[in-house]
C-alpha cells in the first residue's frame, strides 16, 4: 500500500517555464514533508521541506505548497533550467520516535533547452 | 567530512551467495537507514537504526540483516542472494532533531 504517491512518472518542460511536480499522501499523521532530487548514478540530495503547520515554503526558484485537506503537496520550479533535469522524490515523515521517511515513486523531470 | 560512504559501488552475485554492503558516516548521526530503489517503486526502507545497538525493520526487510555496533557504521547483509534483490541500495543518515537525510552514492547489485 503506497502511502506517498507521485502519479506522474515523467514530466517534460521548456527551459524558463514553470515545472510543477505533484505528490499525494494517505496518512493524515504525516507531519513533515521533503523533496529530494536525484541525478543518475548519485544518491538523492535534499532540496526543500515543509512542516505540516505551514502551507508554503520558498527557497530561491523552488517553492513547496501543502494542502492538508486534500493531502496533496506540490513542488514548483520557476524558472526551470536544464540542470534541473533529474528524478524528484517526495517524502513524508511518519512521526513518532522512529522518524521514518516514506518516499514516493519519483517523477523524472526533463527540462528542454 | 566524507559524509555517507558506501562500498562497493557495483557487485554481481550468484543466487544463494551472501555478502555485506558497507555504509559509514562521519557526521556523528544517530539515525541511519537502508533503502532500495527499483523502477516504479521509488525508495523503499529496508532497515533502520535510531542509535548504536538499536535496529528495526522497514517496509521490505525480508532477506536482509543489519547491525549497529558503532555510531559510524551500519552494514547490510544479504543472507542468501536472490534475483529479486537485484536493485540499487542507498544508505542514509540523519542527525537527532533533523528531518534532512544525507544519502550515500549507492551500490548497484545484480543477482544472477
Amino acid at each position: 500500500d503506497q502511502q506517498v504517491k507521485q502519479n506522474s512518472p515523467s514530466l517534460s518542460v521548456q527551459e524558463g517555464r514553470i515545472s510543477i511536480l505533484n505528490c499525494d499522501y494517505t496518512n493524515s499523521m504525516f507531519d513533515y514533508f521533503l523533496w529530494y532530487k536525484k541525478y543518475p548514478a548519485e544518491g538523492p540530495t535534499f532540496l526543500i521541506s515543509i512542516s505540516s503547520i505551514k502551507d508554503k515554503n520558498e527557497d530561491g526558484r523552488f517553492t513547496v505548497f501543502l494542502n492538508k485537506s486534500a493531502k496533496h503537496l506540490s513542488l514548483h520550479i520557476v524558472p526551470s533550467q536544464p540542470g534541473d533535469s533529474a528524478v524528484y522524490f517526495c517524502a513524508a515523515r511518519a512521526g513518532g520516535a522512529t522518524n521514518k521517511l516514506i518516499f514516493g515513486t519519483g517523477t523524472l523531470l526533463a527540462v528542454q533547452p | 567530512n566524507a559524509g555517507v560512504t558506501q562500498t562497493p559501488k557495483f557487485q554481481v552475485l550468484k543466487t544463494g551467495q551472501s555478502m555485506t554492503l558497507q555504509c559509514a558516516q562521519d557526521m556523528n548521526h544517530e539515525y541511519m537507514s537502508w533503502y532500495r530503489q527499483d523502477p516504479g517503486m521509488g525508495l523503499r526502507l529496508i532497515h533502520y537504526s535510531v542509535g548504536a545497538g538499536i535496529t528495526d525493520q522497514g517496509e521490505v526487510p525480508n532477506g536482509y540483516n543489519v547491525s549497529r555496533s558503532t555510531t559510524e557504521d551500519f552494514p547490510l547483509r544479504l543472507l542468501s542472494a536472490a534475483p529479486s534483490q537485484t536493485s540499487v541500495y542507498f544508505c542514509a543518515s540523519r542527525g537527532r532533531g533533523s528531518y534532512e537525510q544525507y544519502f550515500g552514492p549507492g551500490t548497484r547489485l545484480t543477482v544472477t
